[in-house]
């Protein structure tokens, strides 16, 4: 059973474009809310990370909003670059040691 | 600091074989983990250690045993390799002040 479900499985946007991704869960006890970046060939490397109190963080840009009553939480990346290209991973925890991962979204930005 | 590093980077076993994966990480994190990665599957939480000589299961840890001697290294053994043990195996560390987990590199291992 996937804990945290994730779409699209894969993504193509034009340079400058925004890329958008979805990831939903149920369990209500989940307080953390990491999204991983991974290239080729590495490990996943933490982007951006939200907890339940709040409803959009942003860090450059990456935004996550979030949506508690829905149990919805999204990924935007504004101005996306072909530097972006990459398979991200949105992921959930209640406690921090259980990290449960979405199935990952294969970003592609077309220069 | 090397942070979190993984050998081998990539591995063939026969079915049936015997290997143990060495992760070891510099940062004196107390916690330490192993995902294996499939694909369209994300990662899957094998086994995770809050600690030396502390270890327990996540969510698919048959076929699979850690051990947790030093703070530094958290080794994976597969007993009998089997073909469903086909995928990429990530260690990860965190502090316990913190949720971030740290990723190695990966080991890729076929077994065939």
């Amino acid at each position: 059973q996937q804990q945290v479900k994730q779409s699209p499985q894969s993504l193509i946007v034009q340079k400058g474009g925004i890329s958008i991704i979805n990831c939903a869960y149920e369990n209500t006890a989940f307080d953390y809310f990491p999204w991983y970046q991974q290239f080729p060939g590495k490990g996943p490397a933490l982007l951006i990370a939200i907890r339940p109190d709040v409803s959009e963080k942003k860090e450059g840009r990456f935004t996550i909003s979030f949506n508690k009553s829905a149990k919805q939480f999204s990924l935007h990346i504004m101005d996306s670059q072909p530097g972006d290209s990459a398979t991200y991973f949105c992921a959930a925890t209640a406690g921090a040691n259980n990290l449960f991962f979405g199935t990952g979204t294969r970003l592609t930005v077309i220069p | 600091n090397a942070g979190v590093t993984q050998t081998p980077k990539f591995r063939i076993l026969k079915i049936g074989q015997s290997m143990t994966l060495q992760c070891a990480q510099d940062m004196n994190h107390n916690y330490m983990y192993w995902y294996r990665q499939d694909p369209g599957m994300g990662l899957k939480l094998i086994y995770y250690s809050v600690g030396a000589g502390i270890t327990d299961k996540g969510e698919v840890p048959n076929g699979y045993n850690v051990s947790r001697s030093t703070t530094e290294d958290f080794p994976l053994r597969l007993e009998l390799a089997a073909p469903s043990q086909t995928s990429v195996y990530f260690c990860a560390s965190r502090t316990g002040l913190a949720e971030t987990q740290y990723f190695g590199p990966g080991t890729r291992l076929l077994v065939l």
